[in-house]
């Protein structure tokens, strides 16, 4: 169980055009969905913070023109990259919240890398 | 915002032999995780362990919440456990989950 999915896990794109990750609780819904970024041999930096229905609360210093992140149902979160650049190049990793036993313990995607040319 | 470090960064294991990883918290926390990141990148639930000790066959945690630390144990390590432990939390009241910079873990056959 709680297993969570993202598509595609991997994506080529030019500088310039948009990107759109999914990411999809199988099992479960999810309560909240977490975007992070990783770079190589970095941790995971949070991103922003999703539930269904309401906007994402965004991180400082990321910009939510360029990430725009939909969450459309208790097991869907979308995240776009409008306007890719090289420096976008990275891997992009959800996770989606689980709540049992009054606590929330968080199951991850398994990424997707993204390559901007 | 809470801190979370992790020791050692890096640590290079013979097959079979033991480890322990840390992770230090600098406020209180209702929530801890410990993950396992394969060479793939994906993460791996490993413990929810906000206080207490947890074992899991060869894997086992302990967090001491007064302390503001948690240790993960690996014992009879395997070329399989390799990649990257990460230790996560979120502080009491607190929603965002912060994570530490990780240990690098390679075992050697």
């Amino acid at each position: 169980g709680a297993v969570v999915s993202q598509h595609p896990s991997w994506v080529i794109c030019k500088s310039g055009t948009s990107v759109k990750i999914e990411c999809r609780s199988l099992d479960f819904q999810a309560t909240t969905m977490f975007w992070y970024r990783q770079f190589p041999k970095q941790s995971l930096m949070l991103m922003a913070t999703s539930n269904e229905g309401s906007k994402a609360t965004y991180e400082q210093g990321v910009e939510k023109d360029k990430f725009l992140i939909n969450h459309a149902s208790l097991t869907l979160s979308t995240l776009t990259v409008t306007s890719a650049h090289p420096e976008d190049s990275s891997f992009y990793i959800c996770s989606a919240a689980l709540r049992a036993g009054g606590w929330d313990e968080q199951y991850f995607g398994p990424g997707t890398r993204l390559t901007v040319t | 915002g809470i801190q979370v470090e992790q020791s050692p960064p890096d640590l290079i294991l013979q097959e079979g032999a033991n480890s322990t990883l840390r992770c230090n918290f600098s406020d209180s926390v209702n929530n801890l995780q410990w993950f396992h990141q394969n060479p793939w990148g994906q993460l791996i639930n490993l413990f929810y362990i906000p206080s207490g000790t947890k074992q899991n066959g060869r894997l086992s945690a302990t967090t001491v919440a007064t302390e503001r630390y948690s240790l993960l144990y690996i014992s009879s390590s395997q070329t399989t456990d390799s990649g990257v432990y990460f230790c996560a939390v979120s502080s009491t009241g607190g929603f965002k989950t912060i994570f530490g910079a990780g240990t690098r873990l390679f075992v050697k056959a």
